[in-house]
């Protein structure tokens, strides 16, 4: 109940590709969904998020889609870059909680 | 831009000794949170601290872990007896409120040897 199950697991994008990246999860009490980059020996950076009342929302290159209904979110990175190659951890947050409840990560290499 | 900060940035222990990781949250920030990451594995909520006790904590944060935010700027992890499991990448991050977007320091790496 309480997980977010993110896939795949690693994904290589050619630079000025898109980059997918999906998460589903059950806990319909989750009301907060962030989006993390973490680069190696780094701390995870907070990217984009999105709250369930809207179904997308985009920051320049990067938009959130978030289906309620079918209790499923990605993250795309358009025209993706080398810069872009990272670990991106979806995250979701319960109401009334503080413990964020990560996904496993999906390590996105950008290839040149 | 404001950020958390967090020291040391590598920890290296004996098996059984005590560790203390420091961390300065963002400065308006009224929660705090310790998360941990073993290597290759995902990020992992320990606990949060508000208004000076424990707000929330998981089945990972028994009784060899403690926080303590001993003045107004900084927010200590403590590890009693360490163990090789507790090998990981620990994260201190803040919040203005409960619910809102955490932000999270550059880690301190601790090895138990």
């Amino acid at each position: 109940q309480q997980q977010v199950k993110q896939s795949p697991q690693s994904l290589i994008v050619q630079k000025g590709g898109i980059s997918i990246i999906n998460c589903a999860y059950e806990n319909t009490a989750f009301d907060y969904f962030p989006w993390y980059q973490q680069f190696p020996g780094k701390g995870p950076a907070l990217l984009i998020a999105i709250r369930p009342d809207v179904s997308e929302k985009k920051e320049g290159r990067f938009t959130i889609s978030f289906n309620k209904s079918a209790k499923q979110f990605s993250l795309h990175i358009m025209d993706s870059q080398p810069g872009d190659s990272a670990t991106y951890f979806c995250a979701a947050i319960q109401g009334g909680s503080e413990k964020l409840v990560f996904g496993k990560g999906t390590k996105l290499t950008v290839n040149p | 831009e404001p950020e958390v900060t967090q020291t040391p940035s590598h920890q290296v222990t004996q098996m059984g000794q005590e560790v203390i990781l420091r961390c300065v949250p963002i400065s308006n920030h009224l929660y705090f949170y310790w998360y941990r990451q073993i290597l290759g594995q995902k990020v992992e909520f320990l606990v949060s601290f508000y208004n000076n006790e424990i707000s929330e904590k998981s089945e990972i944060f028994d009784d060899q872990f403690s926080v303590e935010r001993p003045d107004g700027s900084n927010f200590t992890l403590k590890i009693r007896s360490t163990k090789l499991e507790d090998s990981a990448m620990y994260f201190c991050a803040s919040s203005e409120d409960r619910g809102e977007t955490q932000y999270f320091g550059p880690g301190t790496r601790l090895l138990v040897l």
